[in-house]
């Protein structure tokens, strides 16, 4: 299996344009999660979905961030507009039955 | 307080020695514990998971759990360079809907 895949690997955009990110995870995982990770506030899950519904999503900072999961093998996180401060690395992540998390590579997302 | 605390280090360790890493967290009734490994630049990894108060061995690494005290550790015996990396304590609670929180990450700096 080839895990989680995440894309862009990279992405530098400008304050106020929109963002976004890509995962695909793991064929057979029912659960998918997204976090962010920060030097000032570590790793937080924003969002996750079950079976592509979303479960929830009291991590999502401001009404900026939306994430969707159209079908098992894809889901997106949108940030717009983008701001300075969504600079961090986006991590989506699957598990089977909320068992062990497998992570994707990341995004680094930097916002100018 | 934070619900999941760790010192973030560095934790200097000669190469064979001991790392010892510490984790406290908030008591939230059912729970269980892991630790994932994170290279610099790249995603978190599953090292171990613990349950059940007492110690867990998975080769060179160690988990020990006190629920009474609210304390989660690792021990890394014979510590290599290839063990340098950030750890990073992670707590489910049941009773928050299976939600995975992490603490801060403590980095780990073995020196030959």
């Amino acid at each position: 299996d080839a895990g989680v895949i995440q894309s862009p690997r990279h992405e530098v955009t400008e304050m106020g344009q929109e963002v976004t990110l890509r995962c695909k995870p793991i064929s057979g995982h029912d659960y998918l999660f997204w976090y962010r990770q920060t030097m000032m506030r570590g790793l937080e899950l924003l969002i996750y979905f079950n079976n592509n519904v979303p479960i929830d999503d009291s991590g999502m900072p401001e009404d900026r961030f939306s994430a969707k999961m159209p079908n098992a093998s894809f889901s997106t996180l949108k940030i717009q507009p983008s701001e300075p401060r969504d600079s961090a690395v986006y991590f989506c992540a699957s598990s089977f039955r909320q068992g062990r998390r497998y992570f994707g590579p990341g995004t680094r997302l930097l916002v100018l | 307080q934070k619900e999941v605390e760790q010192n973030s280090g560095p934790l200097s360790v000669p190469e064979g020695a001991i790392a010892s890493l510490n984790c406290t967290y908030s008591d939230r009734g059912s729970q269980s514990f892991f630790w994932y490994r994170q290279y610099s630049g790249k995603s978190p990894e599953l090292i171990m998971s613990i349950y059940s108060n007492g110690d867990k061995e998975d080769g060179r690494f160690t988990a020990q759990l006190n629920k009474a005290s609210q304390y989660v550790s690792l021990l890394i015996r014979d510590s290599q360079p290839s063990d340098s990396a950030t750890y990073l304590c992670a707590v489910n609670w049941e009773a928050a809907g299976n939600k995975l929180t992490f603490g801060g990450g403590t980095r780990v700096l073995v020196k030959p």
